[in-house]
């Protein structure tokens, strides 16, 4: 039962560069999301989408586009990273309470 | 985005002691759930627990139980017994009937020997 899984673990970029992170889930859930965790914060909510074929902005979307490939995936890019975007991002899905997948640790140099 | 509030940055507890940990909220959404996850330092997001705002009991769940206070927006986890794997970072969650979540920034509860 894999739940929520998301690629890469581990990512370092060069500024400028582009990179895709991406998440499925197995679990029929219609709602997934991105979170960036940067140290000793909580979880800010970048994008969100309710079902297949919608997203939405949530907190810190500047920087990133996703995409709902279909029902399972959801997938975050970043077009041009820059170092502010260091930090650890998370993939979750939610029938009722979210799953989370086990996070990308992304550095920016 | 909800305004949630943990104020509690650290605490520390002796083991089988009982600890609170205090969240409050802003949302003008009469129907919401109110979320607890824990963060281990290995990284991974586990649920602990779940409250709706129209569950007359307060949930409870093993060690684990919500004091909710709807009118003051107020869901505060109370972990009893306290063990030292539960030295973590624990996480309020809010979320609207659009099933948004968004999270408090945590407070880390160190669990002494």
């Amino acid at each position: 039962n894999a739940g929520v899984t998301q690629t890469p673990k581990f990512q370092v970029l060069k500024t400028g560069q582009s990179m895709t992170l991406q998440c499925a889930q197995d679990m029929n859930h219609n709602s997934m999301y991105w979170y960036r965790q940067d140290p000793g914060m909580g979880l800010r909510l970048i994008y969100y989408s309710a079902s297949e074929g919608t997203t939405d902005k949530g907190e810190v979307p500047n920087g990133y586009n996703v995409s709902r490939l279909n029902k399972r995936e959801f997938s975050l890019r970043l077009e041009s990273a820059a170092p502010s975007q260091t930090s650890v991002y998370f993939c979750a899905s939610s029938g009722h309470e979210a799953f989370f997948g086990q996070g990308t640790r992304l550095t920016v140099v | 985005a909800q305004k949630i509030t943990q104020t509690q940055p650290g605490m520390f507890v002796q083991e089988k002691e009982a600890v609170t940990l205090d969240c409050t909220y802003d949302t003008s959404d009469p129907s919401y759930g109110l979320f607890w996850y824990k963060q281990p330092s290995s990284g991974e997001m586990i649920f602990l627990i779940y409250q709706g705002s129209y569950d007359q009991q307060n949930a409870t769940e093993g060690r684990y139980s919500l004091n909710f206070q709807k009118a003051r927006k107020s869901a505060n986890l109370v972990i009893s017994a306290s063990q030292l794997g539960d030295s973590a970072m624990y996480f309020c969650a809010p979320s609207t009937t659009g099933n948004q979540f968004y999270f408090g920034t945590g407070t880390s509860l160190t669990v002494i020997p």
